[in-house]
């Protein structure tokens, strides 16, 4: 099974700073990597797939990079309203859509 | 406009069973993939099962296989997740979720339906 793990669990950022989040895959999966944003009682939201590709209407602060085992999600010029929790999912193989355990990211 | 609608969920004892369904409206429900996924009270997403969209392809976790069962009416629109043999740990918010299959991800999911699973 592949698995997901992510750093750092929690991250505390200003406005307007950029942060990095990490993703990293136990096996290869190409590119077949998505990124969601979770808010409290809410469904979570897809913001990136195919580990780059910004999904319809997400701002474009928002950006992924990486492929085999290695990704990561940015957030440039952080606002308060990106205060949420954020998953990455792998999509590689159809069997297991596996999700990483999520990174909090709060506001300073 | 695509809208997800799940329903179903309660409490339910140990060893009980429950039936989730899935209202799919504002797209060609019978061309696309369908997946639950749940969320523990405070924990992580969990992708629970996935169905083709004609239904003949089924996948389960490891921790459900053998008690939960994934189906869909695509005449109805609808998907479904029979609960079986219920466990405290199955306890969670339960999302229904759309595959875009161009570009893999779930690009919609439903408000989600708490199963509680208590004595």
């Amino acid at each position: 099974d592949i698995q997901l793990t992510q750093s750092p669990s929690f991250l505390s950022a200003s406005v307007g700073d950029r942060v990095t989040i990490t993703c990293r895959a136990s096996q290869g999966i190409s590119s077949y990597l998505a990124w969601y944003q979770q808010k409290p009682g809410k469904a979570p939201k897809l913001l990136i797939y195919a580990a780059s590709t910004l999904q319809s209407g997400v701002p474009s602060r928002f950006s992924g990079s990486g492929s085999g085992t290695e990704f990561t999600l940015t957030i440039n010029s952080l606002q308060p309203e990106d205060c949420a929790t954020y998953y990455c999912q792998q999509l590689n193989s159809y069997a297991l859509f596996t999700f990483g355990p999520g990174t909090k990211v709060d506001i300073k | 406009e695509v809208q997800l609608v799940e329903s179903g969920g309660g409490l339910v004892q140990p060893g009980g069973s429950l039936r989730l369904s899935c209202a799919a409206s504002g797209f060609t429900f019978n061309s696309y993939e369908m997946n639950w996924v749940r969320q523990a009270p405070g924990k992580g997403l969990e992708w629970v099962s996935y169905i083709s969209s004609s239904g003949s392809t089924i996948y389960y976790a490891d921790s459900v296989r053998g008690r939960f069962s994934i189906s869909r009416d695509n005449a109805k629109n609808s998907l479904y997740l029979q609960m079986n043999s219920l466990r405290a740990e199955d306890t969670a918010v339960y999302y229904c979720a759309r595959i875009r299959s161009s570009g893999r991800r779930f690009d919609y999911w439903g408000q989600g339906t708490l199963v509680t699973v208590s004595s």
